[in-house]
């Protein structure tokens, strides 16, 4: 499972407060990413990094902002969470110089 | 914009080759194919993935079509435990120097005793 962990792992919240998940990795991986997953679209890419404090957004970033102080978290925060986000959020990292993301076990969230 | 297209449900019976098709057409020269599995709401498992060549390892074979627009992902002897959603993904380069994938919305494929 390339030592991924994701906190919490069910959430449910109200509408309005703000929200942080937490994507923690063991292995000491440059590359991490953040993906929604919804009913009909798959999963999508909403923000990656590539390093410490290195970002950029992906398909679905609005809403979200993302943090990377230490190699080893990558926060997702939801500033005011609505209700379109209720989703599963997945973190997947990948290997300097593999090809291959692995992905962590996911948090389920919901806003009311 | 997902760049892949697969079909919705696939039903294989146990003991059978499993063939899931996945169209790419608008895929890049330098753009990959991979495939993943997702078991129930688990995160979705690497299985295989290949540039133009065929490809196989322990778990499938991927053929991907000369012209590179369509690939078919195979079990070759599908058991009940690969009853998964199967998704068709393209990985595509970033300005960051990294990658990230473009998932479809996947097959579900249901082995049946």
């Amino acid at each position: 499972d390339a030592g991924i962990t994701q906190s919490p792992r069910h959430k449910v919240t109200e509408t309005g407060t703000p929200v942080t998940l937490r994507c923690h990795q063991t292995e000491n991986h440059r590359y991490m990413y953040w993906y929604r997953q919804d009913p009909g679209h798959g999963l999508r890419l909403i923000h990656y990094s590539y390093g410490v404090k290195d970002t950029d957004k992906g398909e679905v970033s609005d809403g979200y902002s993302v943090s990377r102080s230490k190699t080893e978290d990558f926060l997702l925060t939801l500033e005011s969470a609505t209700s379109s986000q209720t989703s599963v959020y997945f973190c997947a990292i990948k290997r300097a110089g593999g090809e291959t993301q692995y992905f962590g076990p996911g948090t389920r969230l919901l806003v009311l | 914009d997902a760049k892949t297209t697969q079909p919705t449900s696939m039903d294989c019976a146990e003991g059978r080759a499993a063939n899931l098709p996945c169209n790419h057409s608008t895929i890049s020269g330098n753009e990959y194919v991979y495939w993943y599995r997702q078991i129930h709401s688990q995160g979705p498992q690497y299985i295989i993935h290949g540039l133009k060549n065929n490809e196989t390892n322990e778990m499938a074979s991927l053929i991907i079509t000369e012209d590179r627009k369509s690939s078919t992902l195979i079990l070759p002897h599908a058991t009940l435990r690969d009853t998964a959603v199967y998704y068709c993904i393209v990985r595509v380069g970033t300005t960051s120097g990294t990658y990230k994938y473009i998932f479809g919305t996947g097959t579900r494929l249901k082995v049946l005793a």
